[in-house]
């Protein structure tokens, strides 16, 4: 595979549960990234991965826990969502040289909450 | 204010151009980027300028980008009904304190009609 791929495509889940986003490139990049898209907002950076090394939170709720393993790998954990939470969550991976950011996005998972 | 900022809707017939707009707010902004998302997909990179140009041509897009008045613009030649999409403008800047960051416009949404 190439590129930046994501799982689930779409996922419904209860407030109660626990779930968890996968992305991964492919693409040998230094920086992988969380974003949230939702209706009529514009897109919300979350979390900023660089050398595997988180290097921004943007004062995101507690129930939202990135992990990043390797530099290839990031994840998004859920636990105890709400509703408000249902977005399309984007990741995206870039290969970071001075302020140059050419971000390449994977195709989002769908997130319901209900 | 928004950092970046665009009209959130154009209407073009087919074979017309469109011209895209975006004004910016931060003066040390270094590269600008033009990203377009179709329905259900992620965002794909569609062309990038670094701010000492004025112009870049891509085959059927044109960048203009006006340094003293912070405004980007992406121009489609010959628009056909599968350029549209969202159009999001981004810009990336030595502002703050992590590499890689991207700050995104709304979007602006363009449709075609045959």
């Amino acid at each position: 595979e190439t590129g930046v791929t994501q799982t689930p495509r779409h996922l419904v889940m209860g407030m109660t549960n626990k779930k968890s986003l996968k992305c991964e490139q492919h693409l040998g990049h230094n920086a992988m990234y969380w974003y949230k898209q939702s209706a009529k907002k514009p897109l919300e950076l979350m979390f900023v991965y660089n050398f595997k090394e988180q290097t921004e939170n943007n004062s995101v709720p507690s129930r939202f826990s990135p992990e990043c393993p390797n530099s290839s790998h990031l994840f998004l954990h859920l636990h105890t969502l709400q509703p408000e939470d249902s977005a399309l969550y984007l990741c995206a991976s870039s290969q970071v040289s001075g302020y140059r950011t050419e971000a390449f996005f994977g195709q989002g998972t769908r997130l319901t909450v209900v | 204010g928004e950092d970046v900022e665009q009209s959130l809707f154009l209407s073009v017939r087919e074979g017309d151009s469109s011209v895209i707009n975006c004004t910016y707010t931060d003066s040390s902004s270094t590269y600008l980027y033009w990203y377009k998302q179709e329905p259900g997909a992620g965002l794909q990179l569609l062309t990038y300028i670094f701010s000492n140009m004025d112009m870049k041509q891509d085959q059927r897009l044109t960048v203009l980008l006006n340094k003293k008045d912070k405004h980007l613009s992406l121009r489609i030649a010959d628009t056909q009904t599968g350029d549209s999409a969202i159009y999001f403008c981004a810009e990336s800047s030595n502002r703050g304190s992590t590499l890689g960051r991207l700050y995104f416009g709304r979007g602006t949404q363009l449709t075609v009609w045959p």
